[in-house]
């Protein structure tokens, strides 16, 4: 089942804040987080395993929260080079290698 | 190190022709996976293998695409007949053997394919 994402979209000015969430209906035991600009390939950022840890990519961190089936990525200090679409994959437990993306989060960061 | 590499990089053709996407991934990963991507379903897997043998069809849409690996540094898609809906951005992905959590994909440029 597809992971829920939101919100949709979000427009900051460089120096703000957002946080995109990621929620499934099912057991998570982990997240992935990638970004994909525009007319690019979506690209890795970082994942995030069972135990609750945050990890960081520049100044994007997430967390995990697996008994609230969620994850957030936190947008700290925002560069006008965030922009893009952030995506979260989870993978199915029977099938580690297999990962299924939620619908995508449109971020614009504005001078 | 190359990162995983697609060829053509644009495509249009008219409807009913054979379309053939090829995939070089990157060396020494095990998986390899075909994803579509349009506005309206967004990104969807079509299929992906694993030491070159297909473990998951299921995303494959109908009878007319099919996908090959021939070996470890290859793959191909292939749309036959091709329809205006086929229209899409086709990406292919490669990582390393899987273990818990998974492991990060990396997606090369795309196929920006149009059926007329």
């Amino acid at each position: 089942q597809q992971p829920v994402q939101s919100p949709q979209a979000v427009i900051l000015r460089e120096g703000e804040d957002a946080v995109i969430n990621c929620s499934s209906s099912k057991a998570l035991y982990s997240v992935h987080w990638y970004r994909q600009k525009h007319g690019e390939a979506p690209v890795f950022l970082m994942i995030l395993l069972k135990g609750g840890e945050q990890k960081g990519h520049e100044k994007i961190s997430a967390s995990f929260n697996e008994k609230k089936q969620q994850s957030s990525l936190y947008l700290t200090a925002s560069q006008l080079s965030y922009s893009g679409t952030y995506f979260c994959g989870t993978p199915r437990t029977d099938s580690w290698g297999k990962l299924q993306f939620g619908a995508g989060t449109q971020v614009v960061v504005t001078p | 190190d190359a990162g995983v590499i697609q060829s053509p990089r644009h495509e249009v053709t008219e409807m009913g022709q054979e379309v053939t996407l090829r995939c070089k991934p990157i060396s020494g990963h095990d998986y390899l996976f075909w994803y579509r991507q349009t506005m309206m379903r967004g990104l969807e897997l079509l299929i992906y293998f694993n030491n070159n043998v297909p473990i998951d069809d299921s995303g494959m849409p109908e009878d007319r695409f099919s996908a090959k690996m021939p070996n470890a540094s290859f793959s191909t898609l292939k749309i036959q007949p091709s329809e205006p809906r086929d229209s899409a951005v086709y990406f292919c992905a490669s990582s390393l053997e899987s273990r818990v959590g998974g492991q990060p994909q990396h997606f090369g440029d795309g196929t920006r394919l149009s059926i007329l």
